[in-house]
């Protein structure tokens, strides 16, 4: 079965670090987004692509940063990780036809910035 | 950018009760999507409502969209602890799929 798988689950990391989380989709979906989840903000947009080598900052990516160079993978980035930036973060993709975008969301990752 | 406003942000009931979950909108809705997500995982796609005055049913799960499309809401009938979740409305925006999500419902069954 198709599926999207976000790595690691869990990610403690120190202030300054460079870190990036992995996320791969295997249904072959054009779309791939980023979100984070934070109390009482539901989910908000960080960076998305619609293809290969597309990539878009949605509405809170300072800080934040993605690669698109091939349909499976799109890595997040932090370049330098700060204390705000603690949250948890899901990975979800989507066909690219058609206005209804039906999204399929990994299973997030965690992480903590000390 | 459309604000969604879902209320009550959390609510707290006993196994068999019944309750209402708002999703509203300050403009019309293209149409609106509801998702469920259980702790530790991502959300999952429930219903798609597009039509104004539509009712959809999925199980104990009764979506109405608003004759006007700007308001929604998810009804749950004699709700049980697997229902237990985050509800979160969402409409998409702009072309290319992008969605943007309300504040969510915690919802919190007890036995």
């Amino acid at each position: 079965d198709a599926e999207i798988t976000q790595s690691p689950r869990h990610k403690i990391t120190e202030t300054g670090r460079q870190v990036t989380l992995a996320c791969h989709q295997t249904w072959n979906h054009n779309n791939m987004f980023w979100y984070r989840q934070d109390l009482g903000h539901g989910l908000r947009l960080i960076h998305y692509s619609y293809g290969v080598q597309d990539t878009n900052k949605g509405e809170v990516s300072d800080g934040y940063s993605v690669s698109r160079s091939n349909t499976e993978d799109l890595p997040l980035t932090l370049e330098s990780a700060a204390s705000s930036q603690t949250s948890v973060y899901f990975c979800a993709s989507s066909e690219s036809s058609g206005h209804v975008g039906i999204q399929y969301f990994g299973a997030g990752t965690r992480l903590s910035v000390l | 950018t459309q604000l969604l406003e879902q209320s009550p942000q959390f609510l707290s009931i006993q196994e068999g009760e019944n309750l209402t979950v708002y999703c509203n909108s300050s403009s019309v809705f293209s149409s609106l999507q509801w998702y469920r997500q259980e702790p530790g995982e991502g959300p999952v796609l429930l219903v798609t409502v597009v039509t104004g005055g539509e009712v959809k049913k999925l199980k104990r799960l009764t979506f109405q969209f608003g004759d006007a499309r700007k308001d929604s809401s998810l009804h749950i009938t004699a709700a049980q602890p697997g229902d237990t979740g985050l509800y979160l409305c969402a409409e998409p925006y702009n072309q290319g799929g992008k969605l943007i999500f309300g504040q969510g419902t915690e919802l919190s069954v007890k036995p």
